[in-house]
C-alpha cells in the first residue's frame, strides 16, 4: 500500500499561472482533505471532501478550487496563483470525517513567483 | 472557535533528556486530542490520541494525559534520542456548526536533540 501520494512534488509558478495538484489514498478512505503548511502558522484546512460526490470550505479556501474525481482522488486546483499561496500543501485522507486518525500525503512545495 | 495553543520552539535538548512540550485548547464541544509528528521533508504521522478526559495515549515512548480541568494535553518523553527530532502538532477534532468534524492544529513546535 502506497497510503496517500501526491504529485508533484515541487512546483514553481509564475504570478497568474494556474496548475492542479493531485491526490490519490489506496486505503479505501471516505473523506479526503487539502491543507496548507506556513511557518508559525501551523496546518489550516483548506477544502475538505467527507465522502465521495460531497466537498466543502475549510478555513483558507479562497484562490482554491477541488474536485473529488472518485473515492481515491481528490486535486486541489490554483487557477491564478498568487505569491501568498506559496506554501507546501498537504493531502490527507481518513476512514471517516469522525474523530479517526488522518494519514498524510509527502507534501507539495509550491513557490509563487 | 476552537484553538490550540502550543508551546513556541525551538526545543533543543541533549539525547537521554526529558521531554516537556506543553499544549492547551478551547473547544466548544468535547474534542478529541492528538499529537502528530512531522520528520524533515516528510507528512504528518500521528503520534497518538486520547478521546475523553483522563484519557492517556501513548506510543514510541511518548505520553500525554488529557486533562479537561485544565484543557491540557501535554507531550511527555522520559529519555529523548536523536531520532526523536522533528515538529510536533497538538490538535484536536471536534464538531463545527455544521456538525461536521474537523482537525484544528497549533503552530507546531521544532524538537532537536543532541548526541
Amino acid at each position: 500500500n502506497a497510503g496517500v501520494t501526491q504529485t508533484p512534488k515541487f512546483q514553481v509558478l509564475k504570478t497568474g499561472q494556474s496548475m492542479t495538484l493531485q491526490c490519490a489514498q489506496d486505503m479505501n478512505h471516505n473523506s479526503m482533505y487539502w491543507y496548507r503548511q506556513d511557518p508559525g502558522m501551523g496546518l489550516r484546512l483548506i477544502y475538505y471532501s467527507a465522502s465521495e460526490g460531497t466537498t466543502d470550505k475549510g478555513e483558507v479556501p479562497n484562490g482554491y478550487n477541488v474536485s473529488r474525481l472518485n473515492k481515491r482522488e481528490f486535486s486541489l486546483r490554483l487557477e491564478s496563483a498568487a505569491p501568498s499561496q506559496t506554501s507546501v500543501y498537504f493531502c490527507a485522507s481518513s476512514w471517516t470525517e469522525t474523530l479517526n486518525e488522518q494519514f498524510f500525503g509527502p507534501g507539495t512545495r509550491l513557490t509563487v513567483l | 472557535g476552537d484553538s490550540v495553543t502550543q508551546m513556541e520552539g525551538p526545543v533543543t535538548l541533549s539525547e537521554e533528556a526529558f521531554l516537556t512540550i506543553n499544549c492547551t485548547y478551547t473547544a466548544t464541544g468535547y474534542p478529541s486530542l492528538f499529537w502528530y509528528v512531522q520528520y524533515p521533508g516528510e507528512g504528518l504521522q500521528l503520534l497518538l490520541k486520547a478521546t475523553k478526559a483522563d484519557d492517556k495515549g501513548s506510543n514510541k515512548g511518548f505520553e500525554a494525559t488529557y486533562r479537561k480541568e485544565t484543557t491540557s494535553f501535554h507531550l511527555e518523553k522520559g529519555s529523548v534520542q536523536v531520532s526523536d527530532s522533528a515538529v510536533y502538532f497538538c490538535a484536536l477534532s471536534d464538531r463545527d456548526r455544521g456538525s461536521n468534524y474537523k482537525l484544528t492544529f497549533g503552530k507546531g513546535t521544532l524538537l532537536t536533540v543532541n548526541p
